[in-house]
């Protein structure tokens, strides 16, 4: 069974500048999270997709991030324009039920770098 | 709101030694507390998590940890560590009853193992 995939490994853009990464959870999988790890400190929770809906996006730092999941596959989130403090490594994770209890798998992570 | 704490950065360990890592936590309600790892180039992977039920969880790669309910920890421990244990360790908590969607990491511990 494929794991969670991210799209790129590495992005270096400068500032001002619009990226888009992508993620693909496990297959089946109707729960899709967002997390970011900036400059070394914990990793932070963005948003929660179920099938193709925002059950959360409470951690989205401001709109220059949006979020999307068409279908209920894959999911892009989408940086415009970035700014510095928007450089970390942005995780994707799935799983199949949701809940306090259920573990979350997660992707390699997209390592963004603004110049 | 819930919170992790990873009071130490770095962790050196020799080689067939046990190791711990340590973590600490803070919920309103009673945690959910999740362990992951992350190796160089790689997603986090699911380690082991505490729900309900015995204290002592044990999970992959021979890792085991205590939920310790009155001293609000839940440290990672492994009886004789391998060099190939070297990564990044990450703990979380999601707290219940709450947003489900929100689990807080720790900021990450990272375990060299020396031959």
């Amino acid at each position: 069974e494929a794991g969670v995939t991210q799209f790129p490994s590495h992005s270096v853009i400068e500032k001002g500048q619009t990226v888009t990464l992508r993620c693909d959870p496990i297959s089946g999988h109707d729960n899709l999270y967002w997390y970011r790890r900036v400059m070394g400190k914990e990793i932070k929770f963005l948003l929660h997709f179920v099938k193709e809906s925002k059950q959360d996006e409470s951690g989205m730092p401001n709109n220059r991030f949006l979020a999307e999941r068409t279908g209920g596959t894959y999911s892009t989130l989408k940086v415009q324009p970035a700014e510095l403090e928007d450089s970390g490594v942005y995780f994707c994770a799935s799983s199949p039920i949701g809940g306090v209890a259920d573990t979350q798998y997660f992707g390699p992570g997209t390592r963004l770098t603004v110049l | 709101a819930q919170s992790v704490a990873q009071p130490e950065d770095q962790v050196n360990v020799a080689e067939g030694n046990p190791l711990t890592v340590k973590c600490t936590y803070s919920v309103s309600g009673n945690p959910y507390l999740f362990w992951y790892v992350q190796y160089p180039n790689r997603g986090l992977q699911f380690l082991l998590k505490y729900i309900t039920g015995d204290n002592l969880v044990k999970g992959s790669y021979g890792f085991e940890a205590e939920f310790n309910k009155s001293q609000t920890s839940f440290h990672l421990k492994k009886p004789s560590a391998l060099v190939s244990d070297s990564a990044l360790y990450f703990c979380a908590v999601r707290d219940f009853p709450s947003n489900n969607n929100d689990m807080r990491f720790g900021a990450g511990t990272r375990l060299t193992v020396k031959p």
